[in-house]
């Protein structure tokens, strides 16, 4: 059974850095192929992907958030860290890891449930 | 406005059929790179629905299709039941932007 699930902090600042903790079961990221990737959605607003990290350590970003954004994994602890600087309130959103198949066009297989991240003073 | 335009809301009674559509471009649909389509009930987790165009992952009922024609793709589901009322989104890869889009999303009321 393949399980994803989202943990960091639920409200920040604005100016701070979100780290934000992909942790995940039933696969390995070792396996060819597989990548774990951030999806965010706004409230009331649609999914916008983020940053993806594969199986042969190629990591790729969103170009409008890369100059913010960092992905690692670490496959040892089936985790998956995203963090984002200079945090906004535009920045509040349900913040997503998914997993993700690589293809020409990736797509993500199975989703965490998500967390709100508030980003407010 | 988002790379790849979705109708804001369908609606359609139990036991109907509807087809939510996917419109891009020559720099993503237009450009072969597959379309993938996904459910999300808000507070759930998003499911994907459909793969590469027209695949479907096990345990998605065959009421769900997908299918492809130059810059548009489209979902159609018959057989409406209560519980398809979700939010509905496209999904594909964009060469000139090079990144991975999804649609603004289609809200699907089940009257």
């Amino acid at each position: 059974q393949i399980t994803l699930k989202e943990s960091g902090p639920t409200l920040v600042k604005p100016t701070q850095t979100l780290t934000l903790t992909c942790t995940f079961s039933g696969f390995s990221l070792s396996s060819n192929g597989l990548g774990v990737a951030w999806i965010r959605q706004p409230p009331g607003q649609a999914l916008e992907w983020l940053a993806v990290s594969y199986w042969d350590d190629d990591n790729r970003y969103s170009p409008s958030l890369k100059s913010r954004l960092t992905i690692t994994k670490d496959t040892s602890k089936d985790q998956v860290v995203l963090t984002m600087t200079n945090m906004d309130p535009v920045d509040t959103a349900t913040y997503y890891c998914a997993l993700a198949l690589a293809a020409s066009s990736p797509y993500f297989d199975f989703w965490g449930q998500g967390m709100l991240v508030t980003v407010s003073s | 406005q988002s790379v790849l335009t979705q109708p804001p809301s369908v609606s359609g009674a139990p036991g109907q059929s509807v087809t939510i559509s996917c419109t891009g471009s020559s720099s993503n649909i237009g450009a072969a790179y597959h379309v993938h389509w996904y459910q999300h009930i808000p507070g759930t987790a998003p499911k994907l629905l459909i793969y590469a165009n027209t695949h479907r992952p096990s345990g998605v009922p065959d009421r769900f299709s997908g299918s492809k024609s130059g810059t548009s793709a489209s979902l159609a589901i018959t057989g409406l039941q209560a519980e398809d009322e979700a939010d509905y989104y496209c999904q594909s890869f964009d060469s000139s932007l090079s990144t991975m889009l999804f649609g603004g999303g289609t809200k699907l009321t089940v009257l």
